[in-house]
This record gives structure tokens, C-alpha cells and sequence, in this order.
């Protein structure tokens, strides 16, 4: 079955940029998304498949995908966006999550 | 677009189960609805997904056999059943639907399901 790896854990201090990796077997040509989750709270979507932002999502959050690795970046990270965040992909056949990584500002 | 799933539940090992999530603002039946387990402390799986418009189904192959995925159109209405709860389905619940691509734009609140005797 197709895997996602994410790293458990992303530090960054309030302001700078804040890089989240997701890792599949071709998952450039597959379609990526990721999504962000507080404690306590349903997730929500901040990037879609095409790398676009969903309305309401900031602007300091983008996407690119290529080769077997997607990104999520986040510039001028805030306090707010400590969470978790997970990435997604569909494989044509199932969807499939990340294990998730909890990103700490401090 | 808005998700609603049904309340929290309790149950006892062995017991049979049936949770929901009703749309409403849009054509439910036009866009598949996924299930996502979240167990205590863990990240997002993938349960399955349906198309309420015809009922097609699809399983991940961890999930096949274990759930069941259903959808009264009529009622704008998906379900997650189980025949026999066991503590390790002790869980939240999410219900999402997919976007016009392959993500999924709308989540459900969630549904705390505690299997314990």
C-alpha cells in the first residue's frame, strides 16, 4: 500500500519560515494536499492538490510538489499556526494520509 | 456546506454501532464522502469513501470487512456502522467531503466513539 512520511516534529521561531515535508514514492506525480489541525478542533484544508490556498487560508501558506517529496511552507509564521499538520495524496486507487507533523513556534 | 455528525457514544465490546453525518448546502449527492479514523493521540486514517448519489463504495484494505459505509440520499445522510465494537475502535470519527479534485474541502465536527466494558 502507498506510505506518506512526514517528520514528527518541525521547530521554527515566530516570523521566520517554517518548511513541512511529506515523502511518497512519485508523489509529484500523484496530487498532494495538506491540511492543519488544532487541538481539539476537525481538520481543515490549507493547500489543495493544486497547490492553491482555499478561501480564507493566509497567504503565508504555500505548496509545491515534485519528484517524491511535497512541501508546505509556511512564511512569517505566526504563534496561531502551532498545530499539527498532515499531508494527503491519492494514489488512484485509495486516499492516504501522512503520520502528521506537530509544528512548535517558539 | 456543512457537516453534522451525530453525538458522542459509549459502548460496551461486542455492540453494534451506527454513527451519521448529514450535509446540508450543497447537492450532497454529487460529491463523494469520506470517513477518517483519528484514534487517541494518533494521526488521520483513511476509512473509506462512498458516493451517495449511487452508493459506490470504496475500502481501505485496513478497513475492509471491519466497517461499513452507507448513505440514504434522500435524507442527505452517511453512516458508519459496525456489528461488533471492539476497544481498539475506541476513536474520533470524522466525515469529509471530497473536493471537485481529490481532497476533501469540508469536515464534520466529529464523532467521539469509546468502546470500554
Amino acid at each position: 500500500s502507498y506510505e506518506l512520511t512526514q517528520p514528527p516534529s518541525v521547530s521554527v521561531s515566530p516570523g521566520q519560515t517554517a518548511s513541512i515535508t511529506c515523502s511518497g514514492d512519485i508523489l509529484g506525480d500523484k496530487y498532494a494536499s495538506w491540511y492543519l489541525q488544532r487541538p481539539g478542533q476537525s481538520p481543515f484544508l490549507v493547500i489543495t492538490q493544486e497547490n492553491k490556498r482555499p478561501s480564507g487560508i493566509p497567504e503565508r501558506f504555500s505548496g509545491s510538489n515534485s519528484g517524491d517529496t511535497a512541501t508546505l511552507t509556511i512564511s512569517g509564521t505566526q504563534t496561531m499556526d502551532e498545530a499539527d499538520y498532515y499531508c494527503q495524496a491519492w494514489d488512484s486507487t485509495f486516499w492516504v494520509f501522512g503520520g502528521g507533523t506537530k509544528l512548535t513556534v517558539l | 456546506v456543512q457537516l453534522v455528525q451525530s453525538g458522542a457514544e459509549v459502548k460496551k465490546p461486542g455492540e453494534s454501532l451506527k454513527i451519521s453525518c448529514q450535509g446540508s448546502g450543497h447537492i450532497f449527492t454529487n460529491y463523494w464522502l469520506g470517513w477518517v479514523r483519528q484514534m487517541p493521540g494518533k494521526g488521520l486514517e483513511w476509512m473509506g469513501i462512498i458516493f451517495p448519489g449511487d452508493s459506490d463504495t470504496r475500502y481501505s484494505p485496513s478497513f475492509q470487512g471491519q466497517v461499513t459505509i452507507s448513505a440514504d440520499k434522500a435524507i442527505n445522510t452517511a453512516y458508519l456502522q459496525w456489528t461488533s465494537l471492539r476497544a481498539s475502535d475506541t476513536a474520533m470519527y470524522y466525515c469529509a467531503q471530497q473536493s471537485d479534485a481529490y481532497d476533501f474541502d469540508y469536515w464534520g465536527q466529529g464523532t467521539l466513539v469509546t468502546v470500554s466494558s
